[in-house]
């Protein structure tokens, strides 16, 4: 069965700064790989996918992603945060054929002047 | 693209008592899913909702606690019956376009069991 694992649940970090959260998956094949932000009291939004292709990606708000298959790891970057990437994270996996949805247990993001 | 509206988007319900969530996807989708996302967890899925048949339950969710209804491609709703505190949670409905590369999310229903 596929898996996620988000190893940090709480990252802090100042305005400006670099910015790094750590996903790891565990699937059999080529995984569907994804990013997703939930500010409070709202719904998911996509950052960014991965299925095949370049291993760098690029998403929305500037932020990207790098698939290492050697390293089972879709790590989340951005070179410099804002104040509004303050949020909670997800990363997902899912299987091929587009099945159901499997989450990490988040990381939550804290931004400081 | 989807849009999901979810409604209600909170609610505050007795315990014993049953609630109802909706979702309407704004164009016809392949699957649509419910999460439950328990304060400061992760989504974890409950099942898929399928269309004209009986929908797919998560280990650890049962049909009676969790009733589930797809009549179309569009729409879905999901019951959470005989509600105790423990089902506190924010219930998210999620579909899947017929592209199939992307899961689109509603904004949630925050749930209150008091």
């Amino acid at each position: 069965a596929q898996s996620v694992t988000q190893p940090d649940i709480h990252i802090t970090v100042s305005e400006g700064a670099s910015l790094e959260l750590r996903c790891n998956y565990s699937y059999g094949a080529t995984p569907y790989l994804f990013w997703y932000v939930q500010s409070p009291g709202q719904g998911l939004q996509l950052l960014l996918k991965y299925f095949s292709g370049d291993t760098l990606v690029q998403g929305i708000k500037g932020f990207e992603a790098e698939f290492k298959r050697s390293q089972s790891s879709f790590n989340l970057r951005k070179p410099s945060v804002h104040w509004s990437d303050a949020a909670e994270y997800f990363c997902a996996v899912v299987g091929g054929g587009y099945q159901k949805v499997t989450f990490g247990t988040g990381t939550k993001l804290q931004v400081i002047p | 693209s989807a849009v999901i509206s979810q409604k209600p988007s909170r609610d505050i319900c007795q315990r014993g008592t049953s609630l109802t969530i909706q979702c309407q996807v704004d164009s016809q989708v392949t699957m649509m899913f419910w999460y439950r996302q328990q304060p400061g967890q992760s989504l974890t899925l409950i099942a898929t909702a399928n269309q004209g048949s009986e929908a797919t339950y998560e280990s650890g969710f049962v049909i009676d606690k969790f009733p589930i209804s797809r009549p179309n491609l569009t729409f879905s709703t999901l019951t959470v019956s005989n509600m105790s505190p423990e089902d506190s949670s924010i219930y998210l409905c999620s579909a899947v376009g017929t592209g199939g590369t992307e899961a689109f999310f509603g904004q949630g229903t925050r749930l209150t069991v008091v």
